[in-house]
């Protein structure tokens, strides 16, 4: 497709169980980002990959969140045990190099909600 | 990470220019200004990027003052479709994508 995607576009789980959320980036770019957003709040950023440099963790808000990222395309964010907090819209972005005059392409995101 | 200080909200009539004002007085010489929008129940999406020059594209202009602490994203005729929440961020060294509040834009028919 010519834009990023995620899936699942919704997810529901329960409380304990581990998920995993997907992002195809658009073909040929180097920098990938994930961030999340809880309901009426604004986007928090959680994990930056630019190529094969060491992926920026900043982000994750805990050691229950982890992402990979394979082949410098597909990145899969993992949450571990989620908690109804996990609950939020999980967004990725890319971008065609990490850059600082590149314009990044956002998904739709995956919305996700603990029960 | 640089900072960036907008209005939680500003409302614009239908049809009218719209200014939006951002403050970054602690911008450095390499930051790049960027304005990302996010429409209800959609991932944001890219208007408009400026280093030092005022820009235009299809979507925006984007006026840079002289000092470059501060920019104004400015829509030219304002419909309905733009009400958006709108965030002027800084890309420093760091190259991660960090969002700030942002403004809530209404539009009014």
């Amino acid at each position: 497709g010519a834009g990023v995607s995620q899936s699942p576009s919704n997810k529901v789980t329960e409380k304990g169980k581990d998920v995993e959320l997907r992002c195809d980036p658009i073909s040929g770019h180097t920098a990938l980002y994930w961030y999340r957003q809880s309901l009426g709040q604004g986007l928090e950023f959680l994990i930056y990959f630019q190529g094969n440099s060491a992926p920026d963790k900043s982000g994750l808000p805990s050691d229950r969140f982890s992402a990979e990222r394979t082949g410098g395309s597909v990145s899969t964010l993992t949450i571990q045990r989620t908690q109804q907090e996990d609950s939020a819209v999980y967004l990725c972005a890319s971008s065609l190099t990490g850059r600082l005059n590149t314009e990044a392409f956002f998904g739709q995101g995956t919305r996700l909600t603990v029960v | 990470d640089a900072k960036t200080t907008q209005p939680n909200s500003m409302e614009s009539n239908e049809e009218e220019p719209v200014h939006l004002p951002c403050n970054h007085s602690t911008i450095s010489g390499t930051d790049y200004i960027h304005w990302y929008r996010q429409l209800p129940s959609q991932g944001p999406e890219y208007v408009i990027h400026g280093l030092t020059s005022n820009v235009n594209n299809r979507m925006a202009s984007l006026a840079i003052a002289e000092d470059r602490k501060s920019s104004t994203l400015i829509l030219h005729r304002a419909t309905l479709r733009d009400a958006a929440v709108y965030y002027c961020i800084l890309r420093d060294r760091s190259d991660k994508i960090i969002f700030g509040k942002g403004t809530r834009l209404h539009i009014l028919p």
